[in-house]
């Protein structure tokens, strides 16, 4: 089955805990983004990726890092939690760059940092 | 630059119609239609391309206005299962941002029996 999988699902975590939140498609596709979701601000896009080896910044890049080593695996690594980052946040995966291309997402992780 | 949706809410009975509407202050490429249901993932609804151009999809259907930078997205004889959030998605012209999928506050969709 195409699937966008994403772990964990729910995550309590400490400021300041180093996390890595895992994201993992397999349609081999090349484009691939991450976003959170917070109520009244929509989707905002964090980081996104055009292929291997390239990444580019979203909208609200700040306390996020990435790395795309593999075309399958996109992880979301917070080296510092904060409580604003307190969020939803969507995985997403796409044929290519296109502006044709439909984005799938994964089933979202729910991030709590206290 | 997030694009702006409006309403943010609306509340509709079983038959009823409804559009939203999504503009950007930036020269549009595309614009992607999702919804979402409460605690799932958005799905993908469609995408448009071109100035003028429409789509449809059952009762659901989106036109583009390239030149005002606007689409809409048109429920109409809704259903109960239309109920979600609906997201508009833009992409600026070609040389700008390539690839930066930004998405809109979200209009929240209720429809009763």
């Amino acid at each position: 089955e195409a699937q966008v999988t994403q772990n964990p699902r729910y995550l309590i975590t400490v400021t300041g805990k180093k996390l890595t939140v895992t994201c993992s498609q397999n349609m081999n596709h090349e484009y691939m983004s991450w976003y959170r979701q917070d109520p009244g601000l929509g989707l905002r896009q964090i980081y996104y990726s055009m292929n291997v080896e390239v990444t580019d910044k979203g909208d609200v890049p700040e306390g996020y890092k990435v790395s795309r080593k593999e075309k399958r695996n996109f992880p979301l690594i917070l080296e510092s939690p904060s409580p604003n980052q307190t969020s939803l946040y969507f995985c997403a995966s796409s044929l290519s760059g296109d502006r044709v291309a439909e984005a799938f997402f994964g089933q979202g992780t729910r991030l709590t940092v206290v | 630059q997030q694009p702006v949706q409006s309403p943010q809410a609306v509340i509709l009975r079983e038959g009823e119609d409804a559009v939203i509407n999504c503009s950007s202050s930036k020269a549009l490429y595309s614009v992607h239609w999702y919804r979402q249901k409460h605690g799932e993932a958005p799905v993908f609804l469609m995408i448009l391309l071109k100035g003028g151009e429409q789509k449809g999809h059952d009762k659901i259907s989106a036109s583009f206005n390239e030149k005002k930078q606007q689409s809409s997205l048109y429920l109409t004889a809704s259903q109960l299962s239309y109920s979600g959030t609906y997201f508009c998605g833009t992409l600026l012209r070609r040389g700008t941002s390539y690839g930066k999928l930004t998405f809109g506050q979200g209009t929240i969709l209720t429809v009763h029996p």
